[in-house]
């Protein structure tokens, strides 16, 4: 049974336009997600997060959205570039559990 | 600040032998945790130890065990590793329990042959 899903295993997105990741959780015990970016042969690298108290955080061209209600979160980048090509990964954590449960990945390809 | 580091890179290993990861976490970080990521899927959590202890299990069998030092170092253990055990390993770490910032090393590739 996965608590965190992300339904797109891909997505390809032109040089300056708009990225939109999305992905979707069950559990209503998480209180906080992450964003994690991969590269082959590298671990994953923290992006950017947000509390459950908030619908939004901004760091610069990324941006992440919550809507509780739906238990939709979605990563916003703006303007892709092609250095944002790599795997996506949503993580989720909360209430008793410390760890993260992470979904599955969507692949981002920005081309030029 | 030194970030955290895994070794080795890259392991090949026979069906039924005994394999030890290891985990440098990150300056200040008192709380290591360790996925595995199979092909195409999401990390997995094994488990975590927070100040030597271990603090959390993910639905993985005994076989799979963990150690984390004073210096807040850490190891997994594979007894009778099996082909399915074929992936990448990830540690990461973190300041406290929770994971709300936790940063990976760059994995250990495991093959099981």
């Amino acid at each position: 049974d996965q608590q965190v899903k992300q339904n797109s295993p891909s997505l390809s997105v032109q040089e300056g336009r708009i990225s939109i990741l999305n992905c979707d959780y069950t559990n209503s015990m998480f209180d906080y997600f992450l964003w994690y970016k991969k590269y082959p042969a590298e671990g994953p690298t923290f992006l950017i997060s947000i509390s459950s108290i908030k619908d939004k955080n901004e760091d610069g061209r990324f941006t992440v959205f919550l809507n509780k209600s739906a238990k939709h979160l979605s990563l916003h980048i703006v303007p892709s570039q092609p250095g944002d090509s790599a795997v996506y990964f949503c993580a989720a954590t909360g209430g008793s559990q410390g760890n993260l449960i992470f979904g599955k990945g969507t692949k981002l390809s920005v081309k030029p | 600040e030194t970030g955290v580091t895994q070794s080795p890179t890259h392991l090949i290993k026979t069906r039924g032998q005994q394999v030890t990861l290891r985990c440098s976490s990150q300056s200040g970080h008192n709380t290591v945790s360790w996925y595995q990521q199979a092909l195409g899927q999401g990390p997995q959590f094994i488990f975590q130890y927070y100040r030597e202890e271990e603090n959390g299990r993910g639905n993985f069998p005994p076989r799979f065990s963990g150690l984390q030092f004073p210096n807040y170092s850490s190891e997994l253990n594979v007894n009778a590793l099996e082909l399915d055990d074929s992936a990448l390993y990830l540690c990461a770490s973190s300041l406290g329990r929770w994971n709300t910032e936790a940063f990976f090393g760059q994995g250990t590739r495991l093959t099981v042959v």
